[in-house]
């Protein structure tokens, strides 16, 4: 039961370079989110995705890029990472997005920018 | 704009003593999540409440819904130590079925 894994776990990048972080869940969960969590504002949503091919941008979208060829998989790309990029970055999951009974979180990638 | 405050944002606290952690939001909604985080950890899911006057227990920890007063309540009995973490409330508003709108948090420490 490997659930929902991402990669990778901690990552230092100079500012202007391009960073991914990889996403992949093995439930075949329809929705897959990424959310950054930063001090004093629990989780933001940066882009989420509601079936393969589908993605649409949250609240925090600016900077970021992301695909979903697979359903299994969501990378997100900072095309040119930033400081104020510097966070924890959350993938999750769910059968049926907010509705469902539960959204399941990956264990985070700690992004620090320098 | 779309809010959710939790209060107390810190909580310290000795084992075997009672309290409650708060969660007001600002949007319709029917849909409550309640997750734990440990520190350095991944998000845990406790309880979604699903109606007005939905009420689920785990343990020592029971979480309430009004809808109406647009107030969530995690209540804590009888703290251990193994509670502390900190706990986040995210709310669905109405109309939507991906966001969830996110407190920032109460950090929660029990003192034995």
């Amino acid at each position: 039961d490997a659930g929902i894994t991402q990669s990778p776990r901690y990552k230092i990048t100079e500012t202007g370079r391009q960073v991914t972080l990889m996403c992949h869940q093995t439930w075949s969960h329809s929705y897959m989110f990424w959310y950054r969590q930063d001090l004093g504002h629990g989780l933001r949503l940066i882009y989420y995705s509601a079936a393969a091919d589908i993605t649409d941008k949250g609240e925090v979208p600016d900077g970021y890029v992301v695909s979903r060829s697979k359903t299994e998989n969501f990378p997100l790309t900072l095309e040119s990472a930033t400081r104020s990029q510097t966070s924890v970055y959350f993938c999750a999951s769910s059968e049926r997005g907010a509705t469902g009974n539960t959204i399941y979180f990956g264990e985070g990638s700690w992004l620090t920018v320098v | 704009e779309l809010k959710v405050e939790q209060n107390p944002l810190f909580l310290s606290m000795q084992e075997g003593k009672n309290y409650t952690i708060y969660c007001n939001y600002s949007t319709t909604s029917d849909r409550l999540y309640w997750y734990r985080q440990d520190p350095g950890k991944s998000l845990e899911s406790l309880f979604v409440l699903l109606s007005n006057g939905a009420v689920k227990q785990e343990g020592r920890l029971m979480a309430s819904l009004d809808t109406k007063a647009r107030l969530s309540t995690l209540h804590i009995t009888a703290a251990v130590h193994d509670l502390s973490a900190t706990y986040f409330c995210a709310v669905v508003p109405m109309d939507s079925n991906y966001q969830l709108i996110w407190g920032a948090g109460t950090k929660l420490i029990i003192k034995p």
